[in-house]
């Protein structure tokens, strides 16, 4: 079974507005991280925002923020004011007991003018 | 400020012939170290992990092999490529999970990746 599901696997979003990708995990286990990734078309994966277990308030870094539901293990991703550079693939990611990143299959996610 | 430098770029090689990736990191010690593999328009696979210097957890059978011989360098190594060991690679690290009610909090930062094209 998946434990990291994308469903979404292209998406457009003109400049300016909000996008929200999605993402559905899969886990029994009480502790555990979830983690977003960009990958330009250069290939390096980067880090975006990280969203614990255990945390009480949805994580924010600048225009990211992780929109997690933990009783419908939902973690999905909203960029606010979409740039060009934007523009790239996204990896939700899970970890459980360690840090072993379990990767989704990746948003494509293009911004247009 | 940590870095993690990873070799070569791109790699061509024949089927049949052998393969050292190299991954070292800067800037930390004792990191857990991670290689992946990624098929082309596809997501990220975990191949090795290593917690410590000659610890390697294998997570898929399959015709690659790393090794840690010193603390912050890690290998991916094949004595036979096959055609369907291409792919894009990448090499990550990240520090030891801290807390217990933190859970596992800590990132994976990651190379610039060696493009391999086995033919």
């Amino acid at each position: 079974a998946q434990k990291i599901t994308q469903t979404q696997p292209g998406m457009f979003v003109q400049e300016k507005e909000a996008v929200t990708l999605d993402c559905t995990y899969d886990t029994s286990d009480p502790s555990y991280g979830l983690f977003w990734y960009k990958q330009p078309s250069s290939g390096e994966m980067i880090f975006l925002i990280y969203q614990g277990s255990y945390d009480q308030q949805n994580a924010t870094e600048g225009r990211y923020s992780l929109n997690f539901q933990k009783a419908r293990k939902s973690a999905n991703l909203v960029i606010s004011a979409s740039q060009l550079g934007d523009s790239a693939m996204y990896f939700c990611a899970m970890s459980e007991g360690g840090n072993k990143l379990t990767f989704g299959t990746g948003t494509q996610l293009k911004v247009e003018l | 400020s940590q870095t993690i430098h990873q070799w070569p770029a791109t790699l061509v090689q024949p089927v049949g012939s052998p393969l050292s990736l190299e991954c070292t990191v800067e800037g930390t010690s004792n990191p857990n170290l991670y290689w992946y593999r990624q098929a082309a328009g596809r997501g990220l696979q975990l191949l090795f992990y290593s917690v410590g210097i000659g610890q390697i957890s294998s997570e898929v059978p399959q015709n690659l092999s790393a090794s840690r011989p010193q603390d912050r360098q890690f290998i991916l190594s094949s004595k036979k490529l096959l055609l369907s060991d291409s792919g894009f690679y990448l090499c990550a690290w990240s520090v030891k999970p801290t807390g217990f009610f933190s859970g596992p909090n800590s990132p994976l930062h990651f190379g610039n990746g060696t493009r391999l094209t086995v033919t």
